[in-house]
């Protein structure tokens, strides 16, 4: 079964420290999508980022950068330089390849940035 | 662009009483979704549609039904809410390919007292 583990529950971290949320994924398929979803205090989902699983390059948006690394099945997200407005629940997400489509969260990692 | 409207926002319902949860989608996407959110959980899927008329299970379904008459929209409907329920509920909708995110609404706050 597919799963995706956020190990990382809340991470408080003071302005500009840069900061590493873990996602890592268990799945049988060898093609598949891993996702990055935001949930600001207002609470509505916001989509990072997709990887595909054939696709190892890492990104970088900005301050935003993505590790996946598909030999310890890690999908790792860094804010460089946090600021409050990074405060959030993030979630880790694993594309179903089941015929579904649906997508397999983690539990989310709630990152506090104070000022 | 209007994309997932899930109405309504907030709800408070009574155990035993019944409601709808609307959602509609203006970007012609096939695939549509209900998920729910629990306090420190992921969320799980309760039910999902591969197109009109087309309806599935997710994980969770118990004490939930749906239908889709149309494209654009994919009401949830609780029959006899219960205190379990009381959850925050996302609609979601994608292309269906698989590269292709889904698009989530607001979510409707919930409580079943």
């Amino acid at each position: 079964a597919q799963k995706v583990t956020q190990a990382q529950t809340e991470i408080s971290v003071v302005e500009k420290e840069d900061v590493t949320l873990d996602c890592v994924y268990e799945t049988r398929d060898t093609t598949y999508y891993l996702f990055w979803y935001k949930q600001p205090p207002s609470g509505e989902l916001v989509f990072l980022i997709r990887r595909n699983s054939f696709d190892e390059q890492n990104e970088i948006s900005g301050r935003y950068s993505w590790n996946f690394q598909k030999s310890t099945s890690s999908f790792n997200f860094t804010i460089t330089a946090s600021q409050v407005v990074d405060s959030a629940v993030y979630f880790c997400a694993l594309r179903d390849e089941g015929g579904s489509e649906k997508l397999v969260f983690g539990k989310g990692t709630k990152l506090t940035v104070n000022p | 662009n209007a994309g997932v409207t899930q109405t309504p926002k907030f709800r408070i319902l009574k155990i035993g009483q019944s409601m709808t949860l609307q959602c509609a989608q203006d970007m012609n996407h096939n695939y549509m979704y209900w998920y729910r959110q629990d306090p420190g959980m992921g969320l799980k899927l309760i039910y999902y549609s591969v197109g009109a008329g087309i309806t599935d299970k997710g994980e969770v379904p118990n004490g939930y039904n749906v239908s889709r008459s149309t494209t654009e929209d994919f009401p949830l409907r609780l029959e006899l809410a219960a205190p379990s329920q009381t959850s925050v509920y996302f609609c979601a909708s994608s292309t269906g390919f698989s590269n292709q995110p889904q698009h989530f609404g607001d979510g409707t706050r919930l409580s079943i007292l």
